[in-house]
């Protein structure tokens, strides 16, 4: 079964600082991960995803986030932070319909992390 | 423009009241979903619907009744639901790609 811990459940960092959200998962084979981001009373949005190739993935709003195997994990990184990015982030682990995952492409979401910015 | 759209986006009802909540995509998905998400909880996988098959019903209370007369259209049909009930109920859509979903703003339900 694959699953997903985000372990800071809220960060806070000041305006134009750096931001990493970390993000550990659980799968036997090559995920399917996503960062998706949320503001309050709104649906999730999808920042990026990585199903193959480069490990680096650029995202909108200037996020990235980078996999590593070897870790399990898929950091989500800004290089400076806007007041306007304070917003619950979720990581997600997905099994592409041909590495065997469900036939409707089941996402497993981790617990998000609250991001406070401070001016 | 997300794609999925859902209504009402505010639902305040009583206990012995009956509601439907509607969700509608027009991406050409072949997937639907309904999550609940209360305040300090984790999301909470409530039904998916693929090929308008109910293929997932994670223990759901049945007060709580969906249903997906198409693949472009998905409902959750609402009756006696207690103040617990309260949350804000998401809707999304997928591919069976895998390509990650699509959701909706949400429905802000309160139970009185």
């Amino acid at each position: 079964a694959q699953s997903v811990t985000q372990p800071d459940i809220h960060i806070t960092v000041s305006e134009g600082a750096s931001l990493e959200l970390r993000c550990n998962y659980s799968y036997g084979a090559t995920p399917y991960l996503f960062w998706y981001v949320q503001s309050p009373g709104q649906g999730l949005q999808l920042l990026l995803k990585y199903f193959s190739g480069d490990t680096l993935v650029q995202g909108i709003k200037g996020f990235e986030a980078e996999f590593k195997r070897s870790q399990s994990s898929f950091n989500l990184r800004k290089p400076s932070v806007h007041w306007s990015d304070a917003a619950e982030y979720f990581c997600a682990v997905g099994a592409g319909r041909d590495a065997g995952g469900t036939s409707y492409g089941k996402l497993t979401f981790g617990q998000g992390t609250i991001l406070t910015v401070h001016p | 423009e997300t794609g999925v759209t859902q209504t009402p986006r505010h639902l305040v009802m009583g206990m012995t009241n009956k509601k439907s909540l509607k969700c509608e995509q027009h991406l050409g998905h072949n997937a639907m979903y309904w999550y609940k998400q209360s305040a300090k909880k984790p999301l909470e996988l409530m039904f998916v619907y693929s090929l308008e098959e109910r293929v997932e019903n994670n223990s759901v209370p049945s007060r709580f009744s969906p249903e997906c007369p198409n693949s472009s259209h998905l409902f959750l049909h609402l009756h006696t639901l207690q103040p617990e009930d309260s949350a804000l109920y998401l809707c999304a859509s997928s591919q069976n790609t895998g390509d990650g979903y699509t959701f909706g703003s949400g429905t802000r339900l309160t139970v009185v």
